[in-house]
Parts: structure tokens; C-alpha cells; sequence
């Protein structure tokens, strides 16, 4: 079973405020992602790190940062939280190396909304 | 550029029916393959994955065949089950993506008692 973690689940609040989506993983992977999930279910890459002080942007543009302080911890934030920011954030791992047959394990999700 | 693509959803069937999920991709040299199932209220999970040609991948009674010559990596089972209702992902990792997956737009499916 798959050791990701995501707090909170779901999260309701209000323009402008700022905001820290927690993922943590037990695994000990060097890879991490976080992905934006669309009402229509499409996934979009934001940001990846390959470890420790390494982060970098994805596939599509987010007003979003990450840092990866930890091994195990790599946390998404919003400076001011804005209705467009309004979605499903999903943080997956994977081990390290250049296998490209290593999975990727996904936490639960959370559900944001900004009103 | 490497991409997947996924036969359209809503996919509705009756309990028992035979499953199709069609799945072509584009990509450079010799990707792995991998279908992702998502429950409602819940993460990704890992259904089953293919690493060459001709391999085939299997779990919980769906199975798929990586077929280099069509580009393909379709998802079948022989009798869906209620249980089975969930949102269905294609995904590829290739060589020069450094590990990061490319995901197809998702295929819902609902089983029907």
C-alpha cells in the first residue's frame, strides 16, 4: 500500500487568502510531482522535484510554488488564493533513478475551492 | 511530442458486459505503458503496466496488450462488475520525459446493477 499522504482533504476559503496544501510521503522516493485535476478529469503536471532543493515547473503554468526541504515533504502554496485557483491538487511520488517503468504513487487529493 | 489519447466517455454498461477502453499514444523509442484507475473521492492508483512490446499487463481481471505496431495499449475486461465504476487513465513514460508520466484525458465509467 502506498505511504502519500495530503492535508487537508478539502478546503474552503475565501479570495486573497494564502494557502499550504501538504504532501508528505514514507517511502523514501526521490521524485515527486503535483498535478491539477480539472473538473473534466484531465491531470496537468505544475511543478515535479527530483530531490532534495530541486523543483521545477511542469506542463502547465501555475501561479503556485513548491519547495522540497525534505526528502519527504513537499508542500504546494498559494500567496493569495483566487476562484481561478479552484480545483482537485493531487501529489504523486516515485523512486529515483532513470527507469521509465517506475510507477507513480498518488495521495488522496485535495479539493480545493475558492469563493 | 509524446502524447496519449483516450476513447471519449461516459462509458455506461451493465453489470457483466465486456469492457473496452481504447488507448493509442505517440512517442519517441520504446515507452512504458500503464493504465490508472481513480474511485470516486480518490487518488490514482496503479491498474497495471506493460514495459515492451507484446507485453501484456494484467490485475483484478482487466488486462492490456502493448502493441508497437498499432501504437496501442487498450484496456479490456470480460465482465465489469459495479465495483468496477471508476474514471480510467492511459498513461506513457518515455526516455526522454525523465521519468514523468503523460496522461490521456481520462475515461469515466459507470456499471449499471
Amino acid at each position: 500500500e502506498a505511504d502519500i499522504y495530503q492535508t487537508p482533504r478539502y478546503l474552503v476559503i475565501g479570495t486573497g487568502k494564502k494557502i499550504t496544501l501538504e504532501c508528505s510521503q514514507t517511502m523514501g522516493h526521490d521524485k515527486m510531482y503535483w498535478y491539477q485535476q480539472d473538473p473534466g478529469m484531465e491531470l496537468h503536471l505544475i511543478h515535479y522535484s527530483y530531490g532534495v532543493n530541486s523543483t521545477e515547473k511542469g506542463d502547465l503554468s501555475s501561479e503556485s510554488t513548491v519547495s522540497r526541504i525534505r526528502t519527504e515533504h513537499f508542500p504546494l502554496t498559494l500567496e493569495s488564493a483566487r476562484p481561478s485557483h479552484t480545483s482537485q491538487y493531487l501529489c504523486a511520488s516515485s523512486e529515483s533513478g532513470t527507469a521509465i517503468y517506475n510507477e507513480q504513487f498518488f495521495g488522496p487529493g485535495t479539493r480545493l475551492t475558492v469563493l | 511530442g509524446n502524447s496519449v489519447t483516450q476513447m471519449e466517455g461516459p462509458v455506461t454498461l451493465s453489470e457483466e458486459a465486456f469492457l473496452t477502453i481504447n488507448c493509442t499514444y505517440t512517442a519517441t523509442g520504446y515507452p512504458s505503458l500503464f493504465w490508472y484507475v481513480q474511485y470516486p473521492g480518490e487518488g490514482l492508483q496503479l491498474l497495471l503496466k506493460a514495459t515492451k512490446a507484446d507485453d501484456k499487463g494484467s490485475n483484478k481481471g482487466f488486462e492490456a496488450t502493448y502493441r508497437k505496431e498499432t501504437t496501442s495499449f487498450h484496456l479490456e475486461k470480460g465482465s465489469v462488475q459495479v465495483s468496477d465504476s471508476a474514471v480510467y487513465f492511459c498513461a506513457l513514460s518515455a526516455s526522454n520525459q525523465g521519468g514523468k508520466l503523460i496522461f490521456g484525458q481520462g475515461t469515466e465509467l459507470s456499471v449499471k446493477p
